[in-house]
Order: structure tokens, then sequence, then C-alpha cells
């Protein structure tokens, strides 16, 4: 059983759509993390959240929204997407962003396809 | 910036048998973590084992055990009496003072039975 939990599993959105994938964790982690991943390739890091704070955002185009409204609860606020962001995106947390000793727990994702 | 590498893209082993999967990584850091991450077709990323630059002694879980050479900058992944549930992708990975985990290209692991 995964302690992160991803909802949705699947997505399927037109290009016009509004969506938000969701992510929660009840370890008392308080880093929180949103990764994305294309098929057989590594996941690619896009937002950090640090005791609820936006701490990185690596140059992830506007059409996606983080938003952290507590410790335990993240979410990606998705709008006007591409066809090209279609991929697995990973939520993951960790005890504290700056532990670099603390492994990040992933959830099970949700695969989205934008058409 | 520190980087990683696996250089096996594929990798298949023979059910019971033992496969160890390639990593090394460069960094000028002297304080660093190693991670090996397995995620099957279910999609979750699995911490598998994890290893602190400064312990000299090789981590073991289990099936699970590491090469970890830090000279070299080596850290080998060996998985003993392969099982049907070992067959995913496996990610090696590094953290150091930066924080940011940085992923390796991943080997797809097929155990034959």
């Amino acid at each position: 059983d995964t302690e992160v939990t991803q909802t949705p599993k699947h997505l399927v959105m037109g290009m016009t759509n509004k969506k938000s994938l969701k992510c929660e964790q009840h370890m008392g982690h308080r880093a929180m993390y949103w990764y994305k991943q294309k098929a057989k390739k590594p996941p690619e890091l896009m937002f950090v959240y640090s005791y609820e704070k936006l701490s990185i955002n690596e140059s992830v185009p506007s059409r996606f929204s983080p938003e952290c409204p507590n410790s335990s609860l993240l979410n990606l606020h998705l709008h006007a997407l591409q066809p090209e962001d279609s991929a697995l995106y990973l939520c993951a947390s960790s005890q504290e962003e700056s532990s670099y000793n603390s492994p990040l727990h992933f959830g099970n994702g949700t695969r989205l396809t934008v058409t | 910036a520190q980087t990683v590498t696996q250089s096996q893209p594929e990798m298949s082993v023979q059910e019971a048998e033992t496969v160890t999967l390639s990593c090394t990584y460069d960094t000028s850091e002297s304080d660093y973590y190693l991670f090996w991450y397995k995620q099957p077709p279910s999609r979750q990323m699995i911490l598998v084992i994890r290893q602190e630059a400064y312990k000299q002694q090789n981590a073991t879980e289990n099936r699970f055990s590491v090469n970890f050479q830090k000279a070299a900058k080596s850290f080998s992944l060996k998985i003993s009496d392969s099982q049907l549930g070992d067959a995913a992708m496996y990610f090696c990975a590094y953290r150091g003072y930066g924080n940011k985990l940085v992923f390796g290209a991943g080997t797809i692991l097929r155990v034959k039975s």
C-alpha cells in the first residue's frame, strides 16, 4: 500500500479543459514534490513545496499551477495543456526538503492524456 | 552539477539467478546519499535500498545489496535469487547538499521463468 495517495489514476482532458491532480500524505512530511515522467524515462522535477511554501519551480510553464493548501495536501492545477504534456505525473513527499538523507516516498501517479 | 549514469538500458536474468545493475555518478561533494528505486508496471516508485557515502559498509535489504565504491564513484545493485516480481525499471539516484534527487536514465530488468 502506498503512503502517498494520488487521484485520479487516469485523466483524459482536452486542450481547453481545466482539471486538477491531487496528492495526499499523512506521514507528517514537510516537503512535497511534483514530477513529470515520460515513458521509459526518469522522473523530471517540476515543483517542490517546503512547509507549504513553494521552494522550487523548475521553469515549468504557467499552464501548470501548483497549490499546497496544507502540509498533507498538494494539488496541480492544469489549464490549456498541450498534447506533449501527456505523461505520468508523480507526487512525492519527504521529511524535510533540506534533509538529503531522507528518501522520497512516491505515489502511484496520475496518467494524463491531453487530446 | 551532479550526474548519474546507468549504462545498461536493459538486462535479463533467469528466475532464481543473480543479476547486477550498474550505476556510476559524478560529484564533488563529500557527503551524500545514493538510492535505488524500482518502478514496476504498477507505476509506483518504490525505494529498494539506500547508502550513505560516509558509511563504508555496503547496505543490504534482504535479497538486495549494493557494492559501493566511493573512490570509483560506483554504486551497483545486486539482486539475488531473482523473482518474477523483481521485473521493473530500476533507477539509481543521488541526493546531496543541493537536495534535489538526481536520477539515472534507468535500467529495465526482465526476469525469465
